[in-house]
């Protein structure tokens, strides 16, 4: 079945520093890949997206590219914030399909 | 101007009563999504809807029963709650049930005691 597999966490970095959130994913045909934030207390927001091969999703620093040959859509930021600290899910969408199914999300905290 | 309300955002209950949650969205969206959210942050789709009409129900016991008067409202409600229906609950939409962006709500976390 489809399914997402995201990097452990939780992830605690100093200001500035680079990120990288690994997520991997299972599916047949080309879906649509997402990253979903949750900041503390608050709902889910759209991150980014990328929708078919090579695409780059790209949204406050943050990146990501959906890269169908190692099936991935690794998220990264070159220097971070603390108010980046959050939870972030990958997220991918069958095309036909109608719901989402996610990552188990990743835990980001930022230091100063 | 808010997207997808949802009331409401706290709900603390002993086990066995009956609640509501209702959720609302002005974006015109013909599907709307309810989803669980376990507490180690786990997402999981429980009911879909479409114009009103459910289109998918994935495992979930019949004490939920969700209830969409009109395509902008999706009401969940659960009777007899128990302790691991403790969650927080999101709802969500989207423009149609083949639209791969979904928008969210800010969530209800309910607390069974």
């Amino acid at each position: 079945g489809d399914s997402v597999t995201q990097m452990e966490g939780p992830v605690t970095l100093s200001e500035e520093a680079f990120l990288t959130i690994n997520c991997t994913y299972t599916a047949t045909g080309y879906p649509s890949l997402f990253w979903y934030v949750q900041y503390p207390g608050e709902g889910l927001q759209l991150l980014l997206k990328a929708t078919k091969a090579d695409d780059k999703g790209s949204n406050k620093g943050f990146e990501a590219t959906y890269r169908k040959e190692t099936t991935s859509f690794h998220l990264e930021k070159g220097s971070v914030q603390v108010s980046d600290s959050a939870v972030y899910f990958c997220a991918l969408h069958k095309t036909g399909a109608n719901n989402l199914f996610f990552g188990t999300g990743t835990r980001l905290t930022v230091i100063p | 101007d808010t997207a997808v309300s949802q009331t409401p955002k706290y709900l603390v209950t002993q086990m066995g009563n009956d609640k509501s949650i209702k959720c609302e969205q002005n974006l015109g969206h013909d599907t709307m999504y309810w989803y669980k959210q376990d507490s180690k942050k786990f997402l999981k789709i429980m009911f879909s809807y479409n114009n009103k009409e459910l289109i998918i129900n994935e495992t979930v016991p019949n004490r939920f029963s969700p209830k969409s008067p009109d395509k902008a409202h999706l009401n969940l409600h659960i009777n007899s709650l128990e302790l691991g229906d403790s969650a927080v609950y999101f709802c969500a939409s989207s423009l149609t049930t083949s639209a791969d962006t979904q928008y969210f709500g800010p969530g209800t976390r309910l607390t069974v005691l």
